[in-house]
């Protein structure tokens, strides 16, 4: 079964300033997707970045990028220019590729992040 | 805009109770998922469907039953509401490219008091 932690519970960043979010992983499989989900007080999921393990390149979105190291199963999430909108619970999660039926995201425990002013 | 609803947002129960959490996609998706999260914990899955009236189970299936009876909608049902099921309740859908991830809905903070 896959794993996936993330051993940061509360995190705090300065408005401007650059945060990283760690996130390890543990499993057998060769073929499979990472993400980053955004929770804010909305409580609504918003999915803000995924990397295809095969892909060697780092994913970005705009302020948004990974650090992926696969022989090391890490996936922290560095936001840069930090916003007071950033201010969420993160969550990075795990899923096979192709798995037959329906693919099932494994979910580590989430970091609460707080921007301030 | 692609949603998926859900159709409380907060819901308070008695112990006991048969509960219904509803849940419907308007993405034609194939698959949806039902999931709880509770603090420290993260997101835990419940109950998967892959198509209209097929269902497996989570990591966490005890006390819960789903239906799915038409592929737009996903229904988490307890058949007797106890406390330990306080919980925000999330549900999910995707299409069968992982690549995509899931979309979900906006969650029912459920309360069994």
């Amino acid at each position: 079964a896959q794993t996936v932690t993330q051993s940061q519970p509360e995190m705090s960043v300065q408005e401007a300033e650059t945060v990283t979010l760690s996130c390890t992983y543990d499993t057998s499989e060769n073929n499979y997707y990472l993400f980053w989900y955004k929770q804010p007080p909305s409580r609504q999921m918003i999915l803000v970045i995924r990397q295809e393990a095969y892909k060697q390149q780092n994913a970005t979105e705009n302020r948004f990028s990974v650090n992926f190291q696969k022989a090391a199963k890490s996936f922290s999430l560095k936001i840069s220019d930090s916003q007071l909108g950033d201010t969420a619970m993160y969550f990075c999660a795990f899923m096979r590729g192709n798995t037959g039926t329906a693919s099932k995201l494994t979910f580590g425990t989430g970091t609460r992040l707080q921007v301030t002013l | 805009d692609v949603k998926v609803t859900q159709s409380s947002r907060y819901l308070v129960k008695r112990t006991g109770e048969k509960v219904f959490l509803e849940c419907v996609q308007d993405m034609d998706h194939e698959n949806m998922f039902w999931y709880r999260q509770d603090p420290g914990l993260g997101l835990r899955l419940i109950y998967f469907s892959y198509d209209v009236k097929m269902k497996e189970k989570g990591d966490i299936p005890e006390g819960y039953s789903v239906s799915r009876e038409k592929k737009e909608r996903f229904s988490l049902i307890l058949e007797s509401a106890s406390t330990n099921q306080t919980s925000m309740y999330l549900c999910a859908s995707s299409t069968t490219q992982p690549y995509y991830g899931y979309t979900f809905g906006s969650g029912t903070r459920l309360t069994v008091v």
